[in-house]
């Protein structure tokens, strides 16, 4: 069945640092990834979506790359803020893109400090 | 445009309940995903609508339904209810165009169920 890792369940960083987190997979071949962020209390909101034949896409300070050979995904976060502190999901589509059919990994709990 | 919204926020009922959560997507969009969110297991795929369709399905069992009406909005039921049903049960809404169309997802704000 399909798989969806990620590597750290919590990562904390000093503010002014690069946050790196990563998502692996196993047994699918998606053909896009997706970034979100959720705050404790609240739903999951879409930061930035790769395809499979991108190797990276940026967005303000937000820098996503897709390794479809190492089956693998890292998210970065450039000078890093206490405003970034949040939980952060990957998710791929199952269903060679229809809608709807997400599998997301757990997670991985940010923490900048001042 | 309004967000997704859910109703209720919040709910407690007892094992062996029944409980139906409601969705409203975003307007002018047709595609509603459910999602449930445990500590232990993540966010996991329920189940998604589509003109008033089920389009796709994941791996719970049958006590877990759901519906979508005319205008979109959609409702989840959860029949027999187990203490293992406590969750945050999350909606999102996409335009739910046709297949190789990327679209992301817009999510509600939830609505925690706590099963005694």
């Amino acid at each position: 069945s399909q798989k969806i890792e990620q590597n750290s369940e919590a990562l904390n960083i000093q503010e002014g640092k690069t946050a790196t987190l990563t998502c692996n997979y196993t047994n699918y071949s998606p053909a896009y990834l997706q970034w979100y962020r959720q705050d404790p209390g609240r739903g999951p909101v879409f930061l930035l979506l790769i395809r499979e034949n991108e190797k990276e896409k940026r967005k303000e300070r937000l820098k996503v790359t897709f390794d479809t050979t190492l089956k693998q995904s890292l998210f970065h976060i450039t000078a890093s803020q206490p405003a970034d502190s949040a939980t952060y999901l990957c998710a791929l589509d199952i269903e060679g893109g229809s809608q709807g059919n997400l599998i997301f990994g757990k997670g991985t709990k940010l923490s900048v400090k001042p | 445009k309004a967000g997704v919204t859910q109703t209720p926020r919040y709910l407690i009922k007892t094992r062996g309940q029944q409980v139906t959560l409601s969705c409203s997507p975003i307007s002018g969009h047709r595609s509603v995903s459910w999602y449930q969110q445990t500590p232990g297991q993540g966010l996991q795929f329920l189940f998604e609508y589509f003109s008033e369709t089920q389009r796709n399905k994941g791996n719970f069992p049958g006590r877990f339904s759901g519906r979508q009406f005319s205008n979109s909005r959609s409702e989840m039921n959860v029949s027999t209810l187990e203490l293992g049903d406590s969750a945050l049960y999350l909606c999102a809404s996409s335009s739910g165009g046709t297949s190789g169309t990327q679209e992301t997802q817009y999510f509600g704000p939830g609505t925690r169920l706590l099963v005694l």
